[in-house]
């Protein structure tokens, strides 16, 4: 199964940008990196995905190193309501299994 | 424009008793994934359906977890004779298809407890 690395937790301030890092150094070619995010007591919600190009939306911007071997979430400017656990996937092309890892714990400060 | 429909939020059953959970798809949608995560753990996958064929099983215990998703009505996630290892979060998810980059859409869980 693809694999993914995150930190445990990370800590930002309110109104900072943060900078969340995931390691695929198992990635294909056309395996899409996914990012969810998890509030206490609800279900994942999708944050953002792409395949080779750095992604931007509403929510946040995705930025793919050239490799494919790792990404970083970027929240432009943090609020205490981004405070989740942060799940980097990898989607394998083909196949629909979301292979979900522990995920980054984000805590805002206020 | 509803998003992914799981009921109940909420089940206490006790040990021997079935549970079952409901999951209705976004609109449009008509491949369901069912998903369990334990308590510190992240999502793990256990069956996807498509309406009236289960595609793929591979994540569901051998016994008592069944799934089914008729052409009517809701995608039920059905435990039988449940012990206290099953207490657990059960997450839905739904797609508009499954072998691109076809985002799956999640549900707020059901949250079963086993006394």
């Amino acid at each position: 199964d693809a694999k993914t690395t995150q930190p445990n937790s990370m800590e930002s301030n309110e109104e900072e940008p943060v900078h969340l890092p995931c390691n695929h150094s198992t990635i294909s070619g056309t395996d899409y990196i996914h990012w969810y995010r998890q509030l206490p007591s609800q279900g994942p919600e999708y944050v953002i995905h792409g395949l080779t190009s750095n992604v931007n939306n509403r929510m946040a911007s995705l930025a793919i190193a050239e490799d494919r071997k790792s990404s970083t979430l970027i929240l432009h400017r943090a609020t205490l309501r981004d405070a989740a656990v942060y799940y980097c996937i990898l989607r394998i092309s083909g196949t629909y299994k979301y292979i979900f890892g522990t995920g980054t714990r984000l805590k805002v400060l206020a | 424009n509803a998003g992914v429909m799981q009921n109940p939020r909420h089940l206490v059953r006790r040990r021997g008793q079935e549970a079952r959970l409901r999951c209705s798809p976004m609109k449009g949608h008509s491949h369901v994934y069912w998903y369990r995560q334990l308590p510190e753990e992240g999502l793990k996958f256990m069956v996807y359906l498509q309406k009236e064929n289960i595609i793929d099983e591979s994540g569901m215990p051998k016994e008592r977890f069944s799934a089914e998703f008729p052409k009517e009505g809701p995608s039920i996630l059905r435990i039988q004779q449940v012990v206290r290892g099953d207490s657990a979060a059960y997450f839905c998810a739904s797609s508009s298809g499954s072998n691109g980059g076809e985002t799956q859409y999640f549900g707020p869980g059901t949250r079963l407890l086993v006394l």
